[in-house]
Parts: C-alpha cells; sequence; structure tokens
C-alpha cells in the first residue's frame, strides 16, 4: 500500500527555535497534504492544508506564521514551527492524499524545553 | 453540525475475546466511513473503507458495518490479540468542496492477557 514517511520521528528543541518537520509520500504523487496535530488521548485535529504549489489553507485558530507550511514537490511537503514554545509540545501527523484515499504519516513527536 | 461520536470512550478485555466498538455520525453530505487502527505514538492506519452502498466489509479479524439509514458504524475484533491493543478511530469523509474528513474521539481497547 502506499507509504508516507515523516523524518524526524522525534526531536526535542529548546524554546525560541525553530524546527522543521518533513513529510514524504514514498510511492505516489500527491497534490494535496494535510499536517494535524494530535494532543495525549485526543483525536486528531487537522491543522492546515497543504497544496502543492500554492499556499497553504489553515484551519480558524491556527497561526499561519508561526506553523510555517511548504509544499514544493508533489513528494514533500514541510511543517516549520517558528520560535518554539513549550505548548507547541505535540504529536504531529501529516497525511497525504492518492488518488483514492488518505494515507498518514507515522508522526513526529515534538518537545520543547 | 458534522459531528462523529464513538463509544465506549475505553475498552479493556481478555485476550482472545470478541468485542465491538461503536460509531454514530451526523455527517452530511457522506461520501464515505473509515476506521483506522492508531498505535501508541504512531500514525493511523486505515483498516475499512465503506461507501455510501456498503453495508458491511472485513479486513482479516476486524469486520465493519454501516447502517446509512440510521448513520451508524460498528467494528467489530474477532478472537481478539494482544497487538489489538490500540486506538480505533472512526473517520467519515464528507463531500464539501474538497474532500474533508471528520474524526470521532476514538475508542482505546486494551486487551489483557
Amino acid at each position: 500500500g502506499a507509504v508516507v514517511s515523516q523524518h524526524p520521528s522525534r526531536v526535542i528543541c529548546k524554546s525560541g527555535t525553530s524546527v522543521k518537520i518533513e513529510c514524504r509520500s514514498l510511492d505516489f504523487q500527491a497534490t494535496t497534504m494535510f499536517w494535524y496535530r494530535q494532543f495525549p488521548k485526543k483525536s486528531l485535529m487537522l491543522m492546515a492544508t497543504s497544496n502543492e504549489g500554492s499556499k497553504a489553507t489553515y484551519e480558524q485558530g491556527v497561526e499561519k506564521d508561526k506553523f510555517l507550511i511548504n509544499h514544493a514537490s508533489l513528494t514533500l511537503s514541510t511543517l516549520t514551527v517558528t520560535s518554539a514554545h513549550p505548548e507547541d509540545s505535540s504529536f504531529y501527523i501529516c497525511s497525504a492524499r492518492g488518488l483514492t484515499e488518505q494515507y498518514f504519516g507515522p508522526g513526529t513527536r515534538l518537545t520543547v524545553t | 453540525k458534522n459531528q462523529v461520536e464513538q463509544s465506549p470512550q475505553s475498552l479493556i478485555i481478555l485476550e482472545g475475546k470478541n468485542c465491538t466498538l461503536q460509531c454514530n455520525y451526523t455527517v452530511s453530505p457522506f461520501s464515505n466511513l473509515r476506521w483506522y487502527k492508531q498505535d501508541t505514538g504512531r500514525g493511523p492506519v486505515s483498516l475499512t473503507i465503506m461507501t455510501f452502498s456498503e453495508n458491511t466489509k472485513s479486513n482479516g479479524r476486524y469486520t465493519a458495518t454501516l447502517d446509512a439509514d440510521t448513520k451508524q458504524s460498528s467494528l467489530h475484533i474477532t478472537a481478539s490479540q494482544l497487538s489489538d491493543s490500540a486506538s480505533y478511530i472512526c473517520v467519515v469523509s464528507l463531500i464539501q468542496g474538497a474532500q474533508k474528513l471528520v474524526f470521532g474521539q476514538g475508542t482505546r481497547l486494551t486487551i489483557n492477557p
């Protein structure tokens, strides 16, 4: 089946620094990718929809200047958490839409100290 | 309002036993319904996907049912194994311009030996 990878799987950074998370569709091209955030024991919360070659569409309440999304190619989208704070610590999951289904990545655990 | 409600919130059963998880939705216009398994610290993995016209779909020991009239779905797990311990998420896809996913809050299933 289709595979979506994320890198890194976990990252620890200091407050005020920026962190970039990569999402790749390994065996298919994805014109649309999604970024989710998940808090402990909660379901996934959509942050933004990323379309290749255009600006991302952010959900209400998500700061676009803080969570920078780039979808420069059909197989790669990146999420950059800028000026990270401890409250940004969370599990970030990307998803890529194939022809008929949406496939999820394994997630990235971000811890901001 | 488009919503997906799952029950129970959590469930503990003994290895080898069967169980059924429930999902009720108020999503319109409905496209399809998916069940995902999410292991702790991992991304969701698709178990089944059903369209409006499908009543049941199986994937090994997992069998999903869909009643589009009552807007209910269930996921039945047969002969549970320790590796079935995970969160099970019901996700309904609606057609709203671009396809959008509405997530349930998940059922946390624990299989005890």
